[in-house]
C-alpha cells in the first residue's frame, strides 16, 4: 500500500513565525512532490513541487526534501493570519500521472 | 493561467437518480482526474484519464462510471446515487511532460444525495 503521511493537526503558530509542515511516504521511488493549500470550502490550489533532494524557495515558501529519509517538508515563513488553511502533500509514485495526497494538515495563524 | 470549471457547486438530488457532474479544461491537457473529498478520509481518486475514450479506474470506482469523448471534457456518472455519495467532488486535469504530474483543480461541486 502507498501512503502518505501528514499529522492532522491543527498546527497553530503567532503571526509572524515559521510554520512546518511535514509529510512522509511509503515508496522510495517516488518522482515528484507537491504542497497544495486548501481553504475551507474551496479547492486545492498549488503553492510549489519539488523533484530534487535539498531545499525550494519560493517567496515565503520553501519546500525540503529528503529521499533517503523519505519525508518532504513546507516552511512558511512570517506567516500571515490568510495562510490559515489546510495544507495537502501529494506524491506521484512514479505509476504515470496519478497523485496520492496525504489527509492534510490544518494550519491555524494566530494575530 | 489553467483553467479548470465543473457544471455545478452545488447539487441537491433523490435516491436512485442518475447524476451526471461535467468538468472542462482549457489548456489541452491530456490528462483528468475526478475524486471525492469526506472529512477524515481526504481526497480519493475515482476515476482518470489519459487520452480520448480511455479510461482508468482510481481506488474508489464503485458506483461510478465516467466518459471521455472529448479531450477538454471529463464526465463523472453516478448510475444510481446513494446517499454515501454525498461528498464534494473535484475534478483536476494535468498534462504530459516536464513538471507535468501538477494537477489543477476545478472548483469543486458540493453534491448532496437525499
Amino acid at each position: 500500500q502507498k501512503e502518505v503521511e501528514q499529522n492532522s493537526g491543527p498546527l497553530s503558530v503567532p503571526e509572524g513565525a515559521i510554520a512546518s509542515l511535514n509529510c512522509t511516504y511509503s515508496d522510495r521511488g517516488s518522482q515528484s512532490f507537491f504542497w497544495y493549500r486548501q481553504y475551507s470550502g474551496k479547492s486545492p490550489e498549488l503553492i510549489m513541487f519539488i523533484y530534487s533532494n535539498g531545499d525550494k524557495e519560493d517567496g515565503r515558501f520553501t519546500a525540503q526534501l529528503n529521499k533517503a529519509s523519505q519525508y518532504v517538508s513546507l516552511l512558511i515563513r512570517d506567516s500571515q493570519p490568510s495562510d490559515s488553511a489546510t495544507y495537502l502533500c501529494a506524491v506521484n509514485f512514479n505509476s504515470g500521472y496519478a497523485l496520492n495526497f496525504g489527509k492534510g494538515t490544518s494550519l491555524l495563524v494566530t494575530p | 493561467d489553467v483553467k479548470v470549471t465543473q457544471s455545478s457547486r452545488y447539487l441537491v438530488k433523490r435516491t436512485g437518480e442518475k447524476v451526471f457532474l461535467e468538468c472542462v479544461q482549457d489548456m489541452d491537457h491530456e490528462n483528468m482526474f475526478w475524486y471525492r473529498q469526506d472529512p477524515g478520509l481526504g481526497l480519493r481518486l475515482i476515476y482518470f484519464s489519459y487520452d480520448v475514450k480511455m479510461k482508468e479506474k482510481g481506488d474508489i470506482p464503485e458506483g461510478y462510471s465516467v466518459s471521455r469523448e472529448k479531450k477538454e471534457r471529463f464526465s463523472l456518472i453516478l448510475e444510481s446515487a446513494s446517499t454515501n455519495q454525498t461528498s464534494m467532488y473535484l475534478c483536476a486535469s494535468s498534462f504530459y511532460g516536464q513538471g507535468g504530474e501538477t494537477q489543477y483543480f476545478g472548483p469543486g461541486t458540493r453534491l448532496l444525495v437525499l
